[in-house]
């Protein structure tokens, strides 16, 4: 079955670029149906849409438009793989951070996702 | 881009039946079929319940039924069982090609 799993630091200093992977097994980053998500969740902010990548042909990338100046996302077809990172990073970064597949057995929603990664911003 | 609004909390007995609402706006609700609702249990991910606003995937509970109706969708949850005492949030696409989470729903069966 599906299956992401996440890695990268728990502990990001202020300003400092948080960076996060998420590898995929059972599907392929490079599918023509389903996108790559990166997701936070915070108690002040709830469930948090970051951003996505997926490939049509080409490849494509939405960002949330909060997000849009500071984030990247890169698949990695070598490793089946794809990476979220986040420049300049506050204290309001700190979050529980995953990755979830979208547009999966063809539906508009996150059916596979990650176990999350706690990311806390502090010096 | 605003959350989607959902109640705080909700409540009710064994065998009971509930309904979560999602409140959005014509941009997002109200112009996709594509509402999802999610299940989560403390210190787990969240788990898709609802796909496509009726949608149920393999390994989600029939007693779970999604609507929609003009900008508000709806989770309606029958039979209720103590592992259903969670936190449930509601999500859509948006007219500007992003996602919307509403802020969640806490069940509490009493």
């Amino acid at each position: 079955q599906v299956q992401l799993q996440q890695s990268g630091p728990g502990l990001v200093k202020p300003s400092q670029t948080l960076s996060l992977t998420c590898a995929i097994s059972g599907d392929s980053v490079s599918s023509n149906i389903a996108t790559w998500n990166w997701i936070r969740q915070s108690p002040s902010r709830g469930l948090e849409w970051l951003g996505r990548t997926y490939y049509r042909s080409k490849w494509s990338y939405n960002y949330a438009v909060s997000m849009k100046s500071r984030m990247t996302i890169n698949p990695d077809t070598s490793k089946n793989q794809f990476s979220l990172q986040l420049n300049s990073v506050t204290p309001e970064d700190t979050a529980l951070y995953y990755c979830a597949r979208g547009g999966g057995r063809g539906l508009a929603a996150f059916d596979i996702w990650g176990q999350g990664t706690m990311v806390t911003v502090s010096s | 881009q605003s959350a989607l609004t959902q109640p705080a909390s909700v409540s009710g007995s064994p065998g009971q039946s509930i309904t979560i609402s999602c409140t959005g706006t014509s941009s997002d609700v109200g112009g996709y079929n594509y509402v999802s609702w999610y299940q989560q249990h403390p210190g787990k991910a969240p788990k898709l319940m609802i796909s496509d606003v009726t949608d149920r995937p393999s390994g989600a509970s029939d007693r779970f039924s999604g609507s929609k109706s003009g900008n508000t969708a709806s989770l309606t949850i029958s039979g209720l069982q103590a592992e259903d005492e969670a936190d449930y949030y509601c999500s859509s696409y948006t007219s500007s090609g992003t996602w919307v989470f509403g802020g969640g729903t806490k069940l509490a069966v009493l």
